[in-house]
């Protein structure tokens, strides 16, 4: 119940596309959800985050849409280019008093093509 | 403003030694977390430190404990390393159930 479905694995996008990951989570105690972006060799970034109250977060080309029905939340990259090439981690987590602990999804590798 | 510094980037280990990883919040930040990425998965929570004392743990076994200094620094120990144990290791830290800040993580090679 604590996983996070992440798809697809892999994506292939032509630069000024859309990129789009999905993800999907059973424990509807979850109430907060980060997406973060990890270059090879280096640590995830926190790229946007959103909570189970708001159906839609947009952050320059970067959104996330929430279904909360659906268990399902989604990144959108507008406009995508060869330098959002790069894993992105999707993750879910509950708050217990102040002691976040995410769990995250398996990744999507995204390449972007000049 | 220094984000989560950790240290060292890059390390190798013989099976069945132990190792020590180190780790600096970001300033203000009072609660650190550490995380295991293996190659090609996400990462995978380990434990959390508030206050110098663990607080929440994952599914990892007793080899692994952590320690939480009173300048909120923090140090996470494998002993009796396995090849298993092989991966990047993230420090991750925050204050008051906010937004979450990884370092750039220490690479684990057990040989």
């Amino acid at each position: 119940q604590q996983q996070v479905k992440q798809s697809p694995q892999s994506l292939i996008v032509q630069k000024g596309g859309i990129s789009i990951i999905n993800c999907a989570y059973e424990n509807t105690a979850f109430d907060y959800f980060p997406w973060y972006q990890q270059f090879p060799g280096k640590g995830p970034a926190l790229l946007i985050a959103i909570r189970p109250d708001v159906s839609e977060k947009k952050e320059g080309r970067f959104t996330i849409s929430f279904n909360k029905s659906a268990k399902q939340f989604s990144l959108h990259i507008m406009d995508s280019q060869p330098g959002d090439s790069a894993t992105y981690f999707c993750a879910a987590s509950i708050n217990p008093g102040s002691a976040r602990q995410l769990t995250f999804g398996s990744g999507t590798q995204l390449t972007v093509l000049p | 403003d220094a984000g989560v510094t950790q240290s060292p980037t890059h390390l190798i280990k013989t099976r069945g030694q132990q190792v020590t990883l180190r780790c600096s919040p970001k300033s203000g930040h009072d609660t650190v977390s550490w995380y295991q990425q293996a190659l090609g998965q996400g990462p995978q929570f380990i434990f959390q430190y508030y206050e110098e004392e663990e607080r929440q743990r994952g599914n990892f076994p007793d080899r692994f404990s952590g320690h939480q200094f009173p300048n909120y620094s923090s140090e996470l120990n494998v002993n009796a390393l396995l090849l298993g144990d092989s991966a990047l290791y993230l420090c991750a830290s925050s204050r008051g159930g906010n937004t979450i800040y990884f370092g750039e993580g220490s690479w684990l090679t057990v040989v």
